[in-house]
């Protein structure tokens, strides 16, 4: 497709449940984000990668998230044992090199 | 740190003009980016600056001072569909040869009334 997709669009899980999100950035774009947008707040970045290289974590809350992009285009972000506190929109974003950032719709999850 | 401050709310009236303020603290800068986000859907890009000054793109204009840290988004002759969230983000250099991570404020949510 022409934009970033994302999916599930919606996801519910039980605490405790290991959850993966998937990315499929546009077409030849160097650059994946993700970002965590919390209800009536900005997005706040998670992680970054260059092409399969994953040059900054800094933003992951805990060692329960973990995020790969094993050939350089697809990526998943996934967090094991989830807490009420991973509730939020899980925004992922692609730019060709140093360009501007085209986001996705985001998955929606929350943890009961 | 890092700190973007932008209004939480405003409400403006249809065909009018508003002025959403953005206000950043930051350890570097590679310029400043307006972004529109309506409930539900994903952040849109709006604009552009990392010169001072003024860009305009037909309704919308954004304005940028690097020394005072400040930037607007002007929205002119305002429309129902402009209800959204703007965000105001700071790209700031990060390692491995990229320019640099967006910071994002926490938005502003306008809404247009008739």
């Amino acid at each position: 497709g022409a934009g970033v997709s994302q999916s599930p669009r919606y996801k519910v899980a039980k605490r405790g449940q290991d959850v993966a999100l998937r990315c499929d950035p546009i077409s030849g774009h160097v650059s994946l984000f993700w970002y965590q947008q919390a209800l009536g707040q900005g997005p706040e970045f998670l992680t970054y990668f260059q092409n399969e290289a994953q040059l900054d974590k800094s933003g992951l809350p805990s060692d329960r998230f973990f995020a790969e992009r094993p050939e350089g285009s697809v990526s998943t972000l996934k967090i094991q044992r989830t807490q009420q506190e991973d509730s939020a929109v899980y925004l992922c974003a692609s730019s060709a090199k140093d360009e501007k950032l085209f986001f996705g719709s985001g998955t929606q999850l929350s943890v009961l | 740190g890092q700190n973007i401050d932008q209004p939480t709310e405003m409400t403006a009236t249809e065909g009018a003009i508003v002025q959403i303020n953005c206000t950043y603290q930051t350890s570097g800068f590679n310029g400043l980016f307006w972004y529109q986000q309506h409930a539900g859907e994903a952040p849109t890009f709006l604009s552009y600056n990392v010169l001072d000054g003024l860009e305009e793109k037909g309704r919308f204009s954004s304005f940028l001072s690097r020394s005072k840290g400040y930037s607007y988004l002007l929205l002119k002759e305002l429309q129902m569909k402009d209800s959204a969230s703007y965000l105001c983000a700071v790209r700031v250099p990060m390692g491995g040869g990229s320019q640099g991570n967006l910071i994002f404020g926490k938005g502003t949510k306008l809404s247009v009334k008739p």
